[in-house]
């Protein structure tokens, strides 16, 4: 069965840091993607990227920037000079060929950026 | 273009009572999908439309819970008797394709009381 696990539940960094925020998952199938969303205190769910299982290339988007590494079954999210906009709960999810196409969400980070 | 979106944004209701959550995709998105959040229970897939076909409803919780998607668009999510575990926000998603990035609506928050 597939999982995504944040073990973090909950960050706060002072403006200007670097936080890097942990995916970890599981899936026995060779195709899958994943995908990391924002949810900010409106509520709604912003995607933010989306990488398939044969793309092993870092991702670089401003200040955000993503590790793929399948040698440890990683996606981690960077956030280099954070911002208090950045603030809010992040999730980190999984699709693949087992689940049609439906995503599976790990539980979420919290991030909290004060000034 | 327009987004997903999910209407109405806030439901109250009385346990008992029948509610309809209405979602209206992104132009042209065959695929559509219904998720629940809660607190207990964090981001849940409930169904998945492909075209008007559910060819995945393993999420619905129990029978009380159903879903129809009409002319390739608009769907509908129903909750029949509503208990107090159903309060949660109904997050709608929708995808161009399946396996495509799905975009989701800003939900609608039901509150059983």
């Amino acid at each position: 069965a597939q999982k995504v696990t944040q073990a973090q539940t909950e960050i706060s960094v002072v403006e200007k840091e670097d936080v890097t925020l942990d995916c970890v998952y599981e899936t026995r199938d060779t195709t899958y993607y994943l995908f990391w969303y924002k949810q900010p205190p409106s509520g709604e769910l912003v995607f933010l990227i989306r990488r398939n299982s044969f793309d092993e290339q870092n991702e670089i988007s401003g200040r955000y920037s993503w590790n793929f590494q399948k040698s440890t079954s990683s996606f981690n999210f960077t956030i280099t000079a954070s911002q208090v906009v950045d603030s809010a709960v992040y999730f980190c999810a999984l699709v693949d060929t087992g689940t049609a196409s439906k995503l599976t969400f790990g539980t979420g980070t919290r991030l909290q950026v004060t000034l | 273009g327009a987004g997903v979106s999910q209407s109405p944004s806030n439901k109250v209701t009385e346990k008992g009572k029948d509610v309809e959550l209405r979602c209206d995709p992104i132009s042209g998105h065959t695929a559509l999908y219904w998720y629940r959040q809660s607190l207990g229970q964090g981001l849940e897939f409930l169904i998945y439309f492909q075209g008007n076909s559910a060819p995945d409803k393993s999420g619905l919780p129990s029978d009380r819970f159903s879903a129809e998607r009409t002319g390739g668009s608009v769907s509908t999510l129903t909750i029949q008797r509503t208990q107090q575990e159903d309060s949660a926000v109904y997050l709608c998603a929708s995808s161009l394709e399946e396996w495509s990035t799905q975009y989701f609506g800003p939900g609608t928050r039901l509150t059983v009381l």
